[in-house]
């Protein structure tokens, strides 16, 4: 079966460094796709970026890269150059044909950016 | 383009009440998964539908049900309510379940139901 772990329950970064939450993942699939999501207070997921497993390249967006690490299996998420504005809670997912495609999802950190 | 739409916000109920969640998915997206957010269990996945068609099932009783319409939203049910079904019920949209592991998912501001 298919797992998603997430060692930090909690970070505090001060504003404009870089961060890293961590993520480990485990499953039999070689075909699978990772996931990072942002929930705000306000409730709502915020799709972040994706890295397939036949990735060579480590997904970049903005400010958000995902440190691809597939012999590890893991797929850490990278926030350079932090604001304020990027305290919420942070998980990362993934699915694949042993979750039936499902989103199997992390515990979460919760990321507080100090000024 | 709009987003993915839920409706309502909030909503309290009282046990043994049913409650009906509403999804709008984005234009074009056929699949709608449904998940529900405690702080004891995390995010634990309901159900997916695909052209209106109960794709996937989670480890979730009978009392929790959905449908799809043709215009691909989608609502969820839930007939007598107890106490431990307040949750954060979150609704996401993507042009493919099955077969898209490589589909992201976009989510919307979710439904806070509690249970009183």
């Amino acid at each position: 079966a298919q797992k998603i772990t997430q060692t930090q329950p909690g970070m505090f970064v001060q504003e404009k460094e870089a961060v890293t939450l961590d993520c480990t993942y485990d499953t039999s699939d070689p075909s699978y796709g990772l996931f990072w999501y942002k929930q705000p207070s306000s409730g709502e997921m915020i799709f972040l970026i994706y890295q397939g497993s036949y990735d060579q390249q480590n997904a970049t967006e903005g400010r958000y890269s995902l440190n691809f690490q597939k012999a590890r299996k893991s797929a850490n998420l990278v926030i350079s150059a932090s604001q304020l504005g990027d305290s919420a809670m942070y998980f990362c997912a993934m699915r694949g044909p042993d979750s039936n495609y499902q989103l199997i999802w992390g515990a979460g950190t919760k990321l507080i950016i100090k000024p | 383009k709009a987003g993915v739409t839920q409706t309502p916000r909030y909503l309290i109920k009282t046990r043994g009440q049913q409650v009906t969640l509403s999804c709008s998915p984005i234009s074009g997206h056929r699949s709608v998964s449904w998940y529900q957010q405690t702080p004891g269990q995390g995010l634990q996945f309901l159900f997916e539908y695909f052209s209106e068609t109960q794709r996937n099932k989670g480890n979730f009783p009978g009392r929790f049900s959905g449908r799809q319409f043709s215009n691909s939203r989608s609502e969820m049910n839930v007939s007598t309510l107890e106490l431990g079904d307040s949750a954060l019920y979150l609704c996401a949209s993507s042009t493919s379940g099955t077969g898209g592991a490589y589909t992201e998912a976009f989510f919307g501001q979710g439904t806070r139901l509690t249970v009183v």
